[in-house]
């Protein structure tokens, strides 16, 4: 069973460009997290999607930050226009419930860095 | 303001004693709590979890441990091995999100 994929695993782009993250989640799982870990952070969630449905975005850390799971599957975390707080290692997690005994598996992260 | 806190941030063990991460929580409200285990490039990895309703849980070589009256729970690892070597993060379930400390390298030492 393939695991959580995100893509890409880097980017480097310049403050006030554009960029897009892609998570692939683990196949039929309905729940899918967005984390971020900034350097000398702790790891800190963004948000989850139930399906398609954004079920709580409160770690979203502002309107620069937008994500999308168009019909269920894979989900988008696009950051317009980019600034240089926004570096960091932006995780994708999902799992089939929410139950204690249905984890959240991880991908690898992809490495933001804004020059 | 951290919830969950992991006061240090490395440790070193010799190869085959036991290793021991300690952790602290600050919500009394959180019902479940989970270890990770980070390679370098790599994302976290679930590793063991304990329900608040219990006071030990063990799996293989992995052990975690929870005193909810002084909220504080540990995980130890015996016999400690080389491929241990990594970040151990511990995380509460808080709802639908998880919570994690900033994590403890583990240097396992020949």
């Amino acid at each position: 069973e393939a695991g959580v994929t995100q893509f890409p695993s880097h980017s480097v782009i310049e403050k006030g460009q554009t960029v897009t993250l892609r998570c692939d989640p683990i196949s039929g799982h309905d729940n899918l997290y967005w984390y971020r870990r900034v350097m000398g952070k702790e790891i800190k969630f963004l948000l989850h999607f139930v399906k398609e449905s954004k079920q709580d975005e409160s770690g979203m850390p502002n309107n620069r930050f937008l994500a999308e799971r168009t019909g269920g599957t894979y989900s988008t975390l696009k950051v317009q226009p980019a600034e240089l707080e926004d570096s960091g290692v932006y995780f994708c997690a999902s799992s089939a419930g929410t139950g204690w005994n249905q984890p959240q598996h991880f991908g690898d992260g992809t490495r933001l860095s804004i020059l | 303001d951290q919830q969950v806190k992991q006061n240090s941030p490395s440790l070193s063990v010799q190869e085959g004693r036991i290793s021991i991460l300690n952790c602290d929580y600050t919500n009394s409200m959180f019902d479940y709590f989970l270890w990770y285990k980070k390679y370098p490039a790599e994302g976290p990895t679930f590793l063991i979890s304990i329900s608040s309703i219990k006071d030990k849980n063990e799996d293989g070589r992995f052990t975690v441990f929870l005193n909810k009256s002084a909220k504080h729970l540990s995980l130890h690892i015996v016999p400690s091995q080389p491929g241990d070597s990594a970040v151990y993060f511990c995380a509460a379930k808080d709802r639908d999100k998880i919570i994690f400390g900033k994590g403890t390298r583990l240097h396992i030492l020949p």
